[in-house]
C-alpha cells in the first residue's frame, strides 16, 4: 500500500467536544508526526511517535494526544476542543530517511 | 527564538523564472526542506538541503547558505500548474523529524 490516508476529510465540532483523528502510514514507515496549519499558516509540529512511543512534542498542551499502533497506523486526540482549534490537520510519516515525509491530505477540522 | 521568514505572496508569468527567498533563524540546524502545497491538498516534497551550494532537479533548484541563514527555490519555466503555496521549513536536529515551517509563499502563476 502507498501513500499516507487520513481520515475523515472534514469534521464539525462543538467546543468543549473531544475529537480523534486518524491516519494510516505509508507502507514500511515507522515514523509519524502531526502537525497543525491554521489557515494562511505553516504547518506546527504537534508530535511524533516511533516504534509506538511519543519521542517529540511540540508546543501544544496536554489536551493533544495521540497514540501509534503495531502497524504504524496513529490517531491525534484533542480533548475540550476549543475555537482555534479549528485548523487542518496533517499526518506525516517516514521512513526514516532524510528526504522528508509523506503527507497525507489532511483532515479539516471545524470547531464551533 | 525561532523564526523562518518568506514573503507571503508573489506572481510570476507563465514560461518565466521565479526566486523563492526563505531566511531563517533558528537554535540548530540539520537541514532545510521546502515543500509544494497546492489549496486543501497535503504538502509535497521539492527538495532537500543540507550542505551549501545549489541542489538541482529538473525546473525546480534550491539553494543553501548556511552562515547567512539563508535559502531560496528557484523555478524555471514556469507552469500555470505551479500555483501553489510553496513552504521552507527547517529541521533542526539530527534524527529528529519535527520541521519548523515558514507560513508559505503563495506564488500565483499568469499567462
Amino acid at each position: 500500500e502507498t501513500g499516507v490516508t487520513q481520515s475523515p476529510t472534514h469534521l464539525i465540532k462543538t467546543r468543549g467536544q473531544q475529537v480523534t483523528l486518524r491516519c494510516s502510514s505509508q507502507s514500511g514507515h515507522n515514523t509519524v508526526s502531526w502537525y497543525q496549519q491554521a489557515l494562511g499558516q505553516g504547518p506546527q509540529f504537534i508530535f511524533q511517535y516511533y516504534r509506538e512511543e511519543e519521542n517529540g512534542r511540540g508546543n501544544f498542551p496536554p489536551r493533544f494526544s495521540g497514540l501509534q499502533f503495531p502497524n504504524y497506523s496513529s490517531e491525534l486526540n484533542v480533548n475540550a476542543l476549543e475555537l482555534d482549534d479549528s485548523a487542518l490537520y496533517l499526518c506525516a510519516s517516514s521512513t526514516g530517511g532524510f528526504d522528508g515525509y509523506t503527507f497525507g491530505s489532511g483532515t479539516r477540522l471545524t470547531v464551533v | 527564538g525561532q523564526n523562518i521568514d518568506q514573503p507571503t505572496e508573489m506572481t510570476a508569468t507563465e514560461g518565466a523564472i521565479v526566486q523563492i527567498n526563505c531566511t531563517y533563524q533558528t537554535s540548530g540546524f540539520n537541514g532545510l526542506f521546502w515543500y509544494q502545497q497546492h489549496a486543501g491538498e497535503a504538502p509535497t516534497f521539492l527538495s532537500y538541503n543540507v550542505l551549501d551550494g545549489l541542489e538541482e532537479k529538473g525546473r525546480f533548484s534550491s539553494f543553501l547558505s548556511r552562515s547567512k541563514g539563508y535559502s531560496y527555490l528557484l523555478l524555471k519555466e514556469l507552469q500555470m500548474k505551479d500555483s501553489a503555496s510553496y513552504l521552507c521549513a527547517v529541521r533542526e536536529r539530527a534524527g529528529s523529524y519535527q520541521l519548523t515551517f515558514g507560513k508559505g509563499t503563495k506564488l500565483s502563476v499568469i499567462p
